[in-house]
């Protein structure tokens, strides 16, 4: 069985640019959250949504946007690309019946310059 | 608030030797979730282990035990007669228990291992 997938991997883009990472969860799976990773901390909740509705939202700025689509799949977009939103950015899901438990992906690495 | 503190950034230890990763968190919540996942160099998040605040008994699972100490805040993890291929960061979370469909970490900054052979 195919685990969370993110595509990019990798990916550079300069200040101002916009940014979009997708994400598709563990068949079976409705529930995706976002995260982010910046260099030697932990990951930070950026959004959480469950059967194409946004259920929670981290302390992330407006320019910090996600959607999930009909077949669970998610984008999260980043507008007005500023130098520290270089980061790790990790889609995790997760199913109804393991309260808690994230299956998360390999990540999307942005790099701003 | 909640909280997640893993005091240790690094930690170096030699192949064979037992090693304990710790943990500290806060909450007002009475109950929620605690977990432990494994971060490689490749950088996908490797679920390890899920403990909920009602059961306090430690779980050993092949080298890696786990210790939950509610009195003192605490959830510790032990990798017993360590592997280089142990050599990762580890992350303790915390999340709240009847979170519904809502599944929000609160994650601590990381422990990394280096495993030397």
């Amino acid at each position: 069985d195919a685990g969370v997938t993110q595509s990019p991997t990798h990916l550079i883009k300069t200040r101002g640019q916009h940014v979009t990472l997708r994400c598709s969860p563990i068949s079976g799976h409705k529930s995706v959250s976002w995260y982010q990773q910046v260099l030697g901390q932990g990951p930070q909740f950026i959004f959480q949504y469950y059967e194409k509705e946004e259920r929670g939202r981290g302390n992330f700025p407006d320019r910090f946007s996600a959607r999930q689509f009909p077949n669970y799949s998610s984008e999260l977009n980043v507008n007005a690309l500023l130098l520290g939103d270089s980061a790790l950015y990790l889609c995790a899901s997760s199913g109804h019946d393991r309260a808690g438990e994230l299956f998360f992906g390999e990540g999307s690495r942005l790099t701003v310059l | 608030a909640q909280k997640v503190t893993q005091a240790q950034t690094e930690i170096s230890v030699v192949e064979k030797e037992d090693v304990t990763l710790d943990c500290v968190y806060e909450t007002r919540d009475t109950t929620y979730y605690l977990f432990w996942y494994k971060q490689p160099p490749s950088g996908e998040l490797v679920f390890l282990i899920r403990r909920n605040s009602f059961d306090e008994q430690n779980e050993i699972s092949g080298r890696y035990s786990w210790n939950f100490q509610k009195s003192t805040s605490s959830f510790n993890f032990t990798i017993t007669a360590s592997q280089v291929v142990d050599s990762a960061v580890y992350f303790c979370a915390l999340s709240e228990f009847n979170a519904g469909n809502n599944r929000k970490l609160i994650w601590g900054l990381g422990t990394s291992l280096a495993v030397n052979p």
